[in-house]
């Protein structure tokens, strides 16, 4: 079945102590992104990816790091997580970079930082 | 700038009554637009999208949405709601640099 997985689903940590959010698409996607959602404010752009080693900032990315290694996996790493980056996070995935792409929703991870 | 504008924040219509979500977009080139739905508990699903061509475009469950270049708009619509559409409903929109910009949602109850 073709999908995006991300783990875990819910985590729950406190600040300062590094976390890794792992991403992993079986479509052979060339373009990967990370978003969170927050109330009111919709979901915003941290990174994306247009291929493999090949990374770049969205709106929202001071606090993040991310790689592209494989081309199926996209972890985005916390350093050092900060009760603002309490947040709903999703990983997507499209066939080819480029804006016109449907993208692909993993299921979502509940992040809380304390 | 690109910006996508969703001016309604909560929407409540009664089952079988015709549903309009409204998006407005920024964008200074030919957008490339997006409608994805939310259920509680669940991750995106894309219902349709437009890139090009006929500018009113049907998607899953019944949607359809029209483009109007004048009016910076791509709304929503659906003729008869069921219940089962009670969600929130995201606008988007694909922007140079392979960066996608999404609204900030409209959450829709279906009242029986």
């Amino acid at each position: 079945e073709a999908q995006v997985t991300q783990n875990p689903r819910y985590l729950i940590t406190v600040t300062g102590k590094k976390l890794t959010v792992t991403c992993s698409q079986n479509m052979n996607h060339e373009y990967m992104s990370w978003y969170r959602q927050d109330p009111g404010l919709g979901l915003r752009q941290i990174y994306y990816s247009m291929n493999v080693e090949v990374t770049d900032k969205g709106d929202v990315p001071e606090g993040y790091k991310v790689s592209r290694k494989e081309k199926r996996n996209f972890p985005l790493i916390l350093e050092s997580p900060s009760p603002n980056q309490t947040s709903l996070y999703f990983c997507a995935s499209s066939q080819i970079p480029g804006r016109q792409e449907t993208q692909y929703f993993g299921p979502g991870t509940r992040l809380l930082v304390l | 700038a690109q910006s996508v504008t969703q001016p309604d924040i909560h929407i409540t219509v009664s089952e079988g009554a015709s549903l309009e979500l409204r998006c407005n977009y920024s964008y200074g080139a030919t957008p490339y637009l997006f409608w994805y739905v939310q259920s509680p508990g669940q991750g995106l699903q894309l219902l349709l999208k437009y890139f090009s061509g006929d500018t009113l475009v049907q998607g899953i469950k019944g949607f359809e949405a029209e483009f109007k270049r004048s009016q910076s708009s791509f709304n929503l619509r659906k003729p008869s709601v069921h219940w089962s559409d009670a969600a929130e409903y995201f606008c988007a929109v694909g922007a140079p640099g392979n960066q996608f910009y999404f609204g900030t949602g409209t959450s829709l109850t279906v009242i029986p």
